[in-house]
């Protein structure tokens, strides 16, 4: 199976909370990555987390990791419509260079 | 976070044609660089690993011969995929490593291939 695992769309109305989830498969990545992407553009990524880690918090955005469970979600609070994107979580597998694995993308919606 | 360019943003070429993208870290020396290939709504697939100084190191499945990895310098990496065909036709990311406080990639604003 894939590796990394994500929802496909997610759809929130302008002031709520979204919340993106994400399960992961190696449990020794290092770090955790949540990236966004806009429609033709790069990956600009919005944090990271380190394995030792439960939460990381970062002005509207939080995140959570449960090891043992693999799990990792993205809290974005007071979500407005230029959040609208497709968001990635990436691990980052064993070895000495950080190769990144993505999950699918989570489609984020944002209507009025 | 560290700024990344590609040149060009967008290509189309003809069938059997050779095309080259560039990489650029314009803020500091990237001993390694990543190439990513993304289809329509789909995620990134990692292409190969780009090493200052030595060979690429391509992943399963990717033919060295038709994407050719070169990092002649710190700051820049080029990608060249040779005799296009419609199917190479994608969106082509590269990123650079760094490690300083965490270890983390920042990635180019893509290079749009169209082969027609």
């Amino acid at each position: 199976g894939e590796d990394v695992e994500q929802s496909l769309f997610l759809s929130v109305r302008e002031g709520d909370s979204s919340v993106i989830n994400c399960t992961y498969t190696d449990s020794s990545s290092t770090y955790l990555y949540w990236y966004k992407q806009e429609p033709g553009a790069g990956l600009q990524l919005l944090t990271y987390i380190f394995s030792n880690m439960d939460m990381k918090q970062d002005q509207r955005l939080t995140v959570l990791l449960n090891k043992k469970d693999k799990h990792l979600s993205l809290r974005i609070a007071d979500t407005q419509t230029g959040d609208s994107a497709i968001y990635f979580c990436a691990e980052s597998k064993g070895g000495g260079y950080n190769k990144l694995i993505f999950g699918a993308g989570t489609r984020l919606a944002v209507h009025p | 976070g560290a700024v990344v360019s590609q040149h060009p943003s967008w290509v189309i070429c003809k069938s059997g044609t050779s095309v080259k993208i560039e990489c650029r870290s314009l803020d500091f020396q990237a001993t390694t660089m990543f190439w990513y290939r993304q289809f329509p709504k789909q995620s990134l697939m990692l292409m190969a690993t780009s090493n200052e100084g030595s060979k690429a190191t391509y992943e399963q499945g990717v033919e060295k011969d038709k994407f050719l990895i070169n990092h002649a310098s710190l700051t820049l990496s080029t990608l060249t995929v040779t005799s296009a065909h419609p199917e190479d036709s994608s969106f082509y990311i590269c990123s650079t490593r760094q490690v300083i406080q965490s270890d983390t990639q920042y990635f180019g604003p893509g290079t749009r291939l169209t082969v027609l």
